[in-house]
């Protein structure tokens, strides 16, 4: 089945510089769905892309899908504490979705 | 809030049990899926019901078992509990559709002891 695998897995940030993580297939992609799980918490659903080279942002955050729909990118601009959190990128297909492996937040005050 | 509901929030088991995990959907989805999250990993599928019939399912052993209800709630059952069945339970509601966000519960914590 597809996998995509998503880099890095780990950033630290200090409070205020941006952030990126990207997921990237070796098949080309359907679509991607994005989740943000909070430590403890559960995966919260941020944001669908399925055209090639689709932007679409949300307050600080953009969401690009690549023009080969191979590769997809979550930026975050000055983050916020409240940016702390694993975002996982996911392929949905087969009726099921295919989780990356997520990038884990961590915001330095 | 999604709406999805499951319960225990958290359980204790014994190697060799049995344990059954409820979950109910949002109000109007018809779909349920299962995953099962380790710690420090990505949630992995166990499988997802439709209209009451298993409709797909990963790479999970049969004493991993579930139904749906016809008020589309569900259950997940695992038989004869390993270790490694320690992990975060999740169900997503959603609906059946080509590409579907998926509506995650707050999830049960299964310790396997």
């Amino acid at each position: 089945g597809q996998q995509v695998m998503q880099i890095p897995q780990y950033q630290h940030v200090q409070e205020g510089e941006d952030f990126t993580t990207y997921c990237n297939s070796s098949t080309t992609l359907s679509n991607i769905q994005w989740y943000k799980q909070r430590p403890g918490g559960h995966p919260v659903f941020l944001i669908q892309l399925v055209k090639s080279g689709e932007v679409k942002k949300q307050k600080r955050l953009t969401f690009q899908f690549g023009e080969a729909k191979k590769n997809s990118s979550l930026h975050i601009t000055a983050t916020q504490t409240t940016d702390v959190g694993t975002y996982f990128c996911a392929l949905f297909g087969n009726e099921k979705l295919t989780f990356g492996t997520g990038t884990r937040l961590t915001i330095i005050p | 809030e999604t709406g999805v509901t499951q319960s225990p929030t958290h359980l204790i088991k014994t190697r060799g049990q049995q344990v059954t995990l409820r979950c109910s959907s949002q109000s109007g989805h018809n779909t349920v899926s299962w995953y099962q999250q380790a710690l420090g990993q990505g949630p992995q599928f166990i499988f997802q019901y439709y209209r009451e019939e298993e409709n797909g399912r990963g790479n999970f052993p049969p004493r991993f078992s579930g139904l749906q209800f016809p008020n589309y709630s569900s259950e997940l059952n695992v038989n004869a509990l390993e270790l490694d069945d320690s992990a975060l339970y999740l169900c997503a509601s959603s609906l059946r559709l080509a590409y579907s966000e998926q509506y995650f519960g707050p999830g049960t914590r299964l310790t396997v002891t």
